[in-house]
């Protein structure tokens, strides 16, 4: 079936430090979308991307959906402490009633 | 609108036991889904459903069943508990999707423990 990877798995980092991450896909997804999940909650979107190419922005967090479908990317910038948590990619294929999600990536950050 | 709830928040099962975990929503949105999400890892498609009366296999079905009598509610049942099946439970909802409806809305979650 359908997988993605999600990297990095964990990252620390300094508060006020700018944060990447992304997932790829072993197929071709049409939307792309970004979650975020704090301790004990259900995942909350950030972003959702729908074309390939598209860059989209939601504060101090930019998404990137890959010219190859095949990936996407995930920044924010000048990282607070409320930026702490899981963040999931998750995709979908075109007609498709289910998400792909990856494994998660665990940011920490230290004041 | 509550949105996505789920209950109970919390349960320990001893093995063979039965249950059902509650989820309802009241956006009356047409798809819901049940997730598993197992620890330091993604969420898992369990079951999911277009609509009441049509539910569908998820990436990992087995040990459970759902039923989708009313557009807002999606019961998850646990007919013999096994300790494989410990994990965090999330129910979601979402719109009948249109080109910028992609989204799903999550519910708190349902931390189950099976002894």
């Amino acid at each position: 079936g359908q997988q993605l990877n999600q990297s990095p798995q964990s990252m620390f980092i300094q508060e006020g430090e700018d944060v990447s991450m992304n997932c790829t896909s072993s197929s071709i997804f049409n939307t792309w979308l970004w979650y975020k999940q704090d301790p004990g909650e259900g995942p909350v979107l950030l972003i959702a991307l729908y074309k390939a190419g598209e860059l989209t922005s939601n504060g101090r967090l930019t998404a990137q959906f890959g010219i190859t479908r095949k990936d996407s990317f995930l920044n924010i910038s000048a990282s607070i402490p409320s930026d702490v948590g899981i963040y999931f990619c998750a995709g979908r294929d075109q007609g498709a009633q289910k998400l792909v999600f990856g494994q998660g990536t665990r940011l920490t950050i230290n004041p | 609108n509550a949105g996505v709830t789920q209950t109970p928040k919390f349960r320990i099962l001893k093995i063979g036991q039965s249950m059902t975990l509650q989820c309802t929503q009241d956006m009356n949105h047409n798809y819901m889904y049940w997730y598993r999400q197992d620890p330091g890892m993604g969420l898992k498609l369990i079951y999911y459903s277009v609509g009441a009366g049509i539910t569908d296999k998820g990436e990992v079905p087995n040990g459970y069943n759902v039923s989708r009598s009313t557009t807002e509610d999606f019961p998850l049942r646990l007919e013999l508990a096994a300790p494989s099946q410990t994990s965090v439970y999330f129910c979601a909802s979402r719109p009948h999707r249109t080109a910028s409806t992609d989204t799903q809305y999550f519910g708190p979650g349902t931390r189950l423990t099976v002894l």
